[in-house]
């Protein structure tokens, strides 16, 4: 069974441009979720789809956007990109498990850098 | 907003030392999850943890859930070089539409032949 796929591994633009990532989830999974990890951070919570539509968003700016395509496939914009913006970015898929809880299956992940 | 604190941020040991990383939190979490991220890669599960006082075994690794569901600890019996990466905790609270996973900062750990 093949893994969620992102597209690109790497990313370079500069300040302002915009950047567009990509997530393939696995397959039977209908929930796309969106991570940052900057240096020294951690991951942070950016976005969570399903079925869809937008369920939950973690505490970023609304130039960070995305969405999901009928296939559960996902795309996630970065408009007006800054330096700090630089980052690994992490897309996850999961599917409910019984008793309501998910698991979540992570992606190698994009690797933007803003110059 | 939850926050999960893991400790410690760094450890360095040697081969056929045992260790213990800890993860902890003033919040209820439903489950909790244990990850294993090396560089340039992302995060892989290594276990899930739903019942309060629980302890899983995945070979040299054993994970435990508080009896609170607040706190989590993950310890390596007779660590390898094999071992070595960033251990994250991540807590999620209950379905719906405030679902989501709270990821503490990790554990770098770093195994020496």
């Amino acid at each position: 069974e093949a893994g969620v796929t992102q597209s690109p591994t790497h990313l370079i633009k500069t300040r302002g441009q915009q950047a567009t990532l990509r997530c393939s989830p696995i397959s039977g999974h209908t929930s796309v979720y969106w991570y940052q990890q900057a240096l020294g951070l951690g991951l942070q919570f950016l976005l969570w789809y399903d079925e869809g539509e937008e369920r939950n968003r973690g505490n970023f700016p609304p130039r960070f956007s995305g969405r999901q395509f009928p296939n559960y496939s996902s795309e996630l914009n970065v408009n007006a990109l800054e330096l700090e913006d630089s980052a690994l970015y992490l897309c996850a898929s999961s599917a409910f498990q019984t008793g309501g809880w998910e698991t979540q299956y992570f992606g190698p992940g994009t690797r933007l850098l803003v110059l | 907003t939850q926050l999960l604190e893991q400790s410690p941020q760094f450890l360095s040991i040697q081969e056929g030392e045992n260790l213990t990383v800890y993860c902890n939190s003033s919040s209820v979490f439903s489950s909790l999850q244990w990850y294993r991220q090396e560089p340039g890669e992302g995060p892989v599960l290594l276990v899930t943890v739903v019942t309060g006082g629980e302890v899983k075994k995945l070979k040299r690794l054993t994970f435990q859930f508080g009896d609170a569901r607040k706190d989590s600890s993950l310890h390596i019996t007779a660590a390898q070089p094999g071992d070595t990466g960033l251990y994250l905790c991540a807590g999620a609270n209950a379905g719906g539409s405030n679902y989501k996973l709270t990821f503490g900062k990790g554990t770098l750990l770093t195994v020496n032949p």
